[in-house]
């Protein structure tokens, strides 16, 4: 059975910080990875989806890696802003059929 | 393109009535995930769901929940007898599929259930 971990829990940033955020999954037989954000009360907005086969994608100051054989997956935020305040999640697609979501980063960035 | 679209946005119900959620996925997609996000807890698969077809419902509790996607019209996730433990944000993606890859899902913005 899959599970998905993220570390840490809640982050706290001044802004301008450039900061990473970790994903890790059991079990390395994946299809693909999304990065979402998470805004309170708010629906889920996809920021990068990786490819069993890639190793990294990236949308403007968003970069994410993907380390299949250990099971990882990081977040880079370049040059936080107050407006990247929200949870982050992590989620996985092992059988083609559902993703399974770790427990999320929330972060918070200070003007 | 509008997304994924989900009605209503708030529901209210009493202990033991029922609750209807819906969902209409984006244009072109024809799979639906139903997820739920349990207060102050992650989000959890529910089922995952073809035009008239229930692929996967591993993560359907066994009792009082149910989930259809008929031929016309949205998708809807019914939920009988509502307990106070029903009270949750539920989440609707939709994607388009390919045989032997997956496509990104793409989230609704949830419907919250608050049950009294």
């Amino acid at each position: 059975k899959q599970e998905v971990t993220q570390i840490p829990a809640a982050l706290s940033v001044p802004e301008g910080e450039n900061l990473v955020l970790n994903c890790s999954f059991t079990d390395s037989a994946i299809y693909n990875l999304q990065w979402f954000r998470q805004d309170p009360g708010k629906g889920l907005t996809s920021l990068l989806l990786i490819q069993s086969s890639q190793r990294e994608q990236t949308s403007g100051r968003l970069n994410a890696s993907l380390d299949k054989s250990s099971g990882r997956s990081t977040l880079y935020i370049a040059a936080s802003q107050p407006g990247d305040s929200a949870t982050y999640l992590c989620a996985v697609d092992n059988a083609g059929n559902m993703l399974t979501f770790g427990g999320g980063t929330r972060l918070m960035v200070k003007p | 393109n509008a997304g994924v679209m989900q009605n209503p946005r708030h529901l209210v119900r009493r202990r033991g009535q029922e609750a209807r959620l819906r969902c209409s996925p984006m244009k072109g997609h024809s799979h639906v995930y139903w997820y739920r996000q349990l207060p102050e807890e992650g989000l959890k698969f529910m089922v995952y769901l073809q035009k008239e077809n229930i692929i996967d419902e591993s993560g359907m509790p066994k009792e009082r929940f149910s989930a259809e996607f008929p031929k016309e019209g949205p998708s809807i996730l019914r939920i009988q007898q509502v307990v106070r433990g029903d009270s949750a944000a539920y989440f609707c993606a939709s994607s388009k599929r390919g045989a032997g890859s997956s496509y990104e899902q793409y989230f609704g913005p949830g419907t919250r259930l608050t049950v009294t």
